[in-house]
């Protein structure tokens, strides 16, 4: 029983379009996270969020935002994507934050064309 | 900025032999250090973590030390197996519960 999912595994789109990434744990986690791994293979933190804190990473564009129905699901929303957003993007929870070792998803691989 | 460095993206070893994984930080206030193992197409996976009052930390053929007069981390894996084979990522956190900062990885291969 997967603990951390994300669908969908790819994406491929152009261009100027919106996209959803979905991100859902069953460990009962307080905490989860956006990361971002681009080609240099450096994985970036891009938001984390608990039930009483967004926290935002400054570099992160506002065209990206993430929706949190409950607690146990973190969606990333993409508006008007370019270029430059193509990447491996992982869903993680944790126990606290910064605290616990993170538990991730298996990525998304985003394309941009 | 990468408050968190792996200087060596590879390293190939022999079946049996020891792994030794580099890492050096920047941020003095880090005080919770991670190693996580990456298989392709997987997310990556917590392996061993250790916390700066600790300079050594052990959990079967893997170990973690610390040296935070040097700002460097490693992890050593003994003895080294093929399964072993695989991205490993070092993460660090601060005493302010910030978020996790990861270093680029370093891709381990194990020979036969």
């Amino acid at each position: 029983d997967t603990a951390v999912s994300q669908t969908p595994k790819y994406l491929v789109t152009q261009m100027g379009n919106d996209k959803s990434i979905k991100c859902e744990q069953n460990l009962g986690h307080d905490t989860m996270y956006w990361y971002k791994q681009d080609s240099k293979k450096f994985l970036k933190i891009m938001f984390s969020y608990n039930n009483k804190e967004l926290i935002i990473n400054e570099t992160v564009p506002n065209r990206f935002s993430p929706k949190s129905p409950d607690k146990a699901h973190l969606n990333l929303h993409i508006n008007s994507l370019e270029l430059g957003d193509s990447a491996v993007y992982f869903c993680a929870s944790s126990v606290h934050r910064g605290r616990s070792p993170l538990h991730f998803g298996n990525g998304t691989r985003l394309t941009v064309t | 900025d990468q408050q968190v460095k792996q200087n060596s993206p590879s390293l190939s070893v022999q079946e049996g032999r020891i792994s030794i994984l580099n890492c050096d930080y920047t941020n003095s206030m880090f005080d919770y250090f991670l190693w996580y193992k990456k298989y392709p197409a997987e997310g990556p996976t917590f392996l061993i973590s250790i916390s700066s009052i600790k300079d050594k930390n052990e959990d079967g053929r893997f170990t973690v030390f610390l040296n935070k007069s040097a700002k460097h981390l490693s992890l050593h894996i003994v003895p080294s197996q093929p399964g072993d084979s695989a991205v490993y990522f070092c993460a660090a956190s601060d005493i302010n519960n910030n978020d996790m900062r990861f270093g680029a990885g370093t891709r381990l291969t194990v020979k036969p």
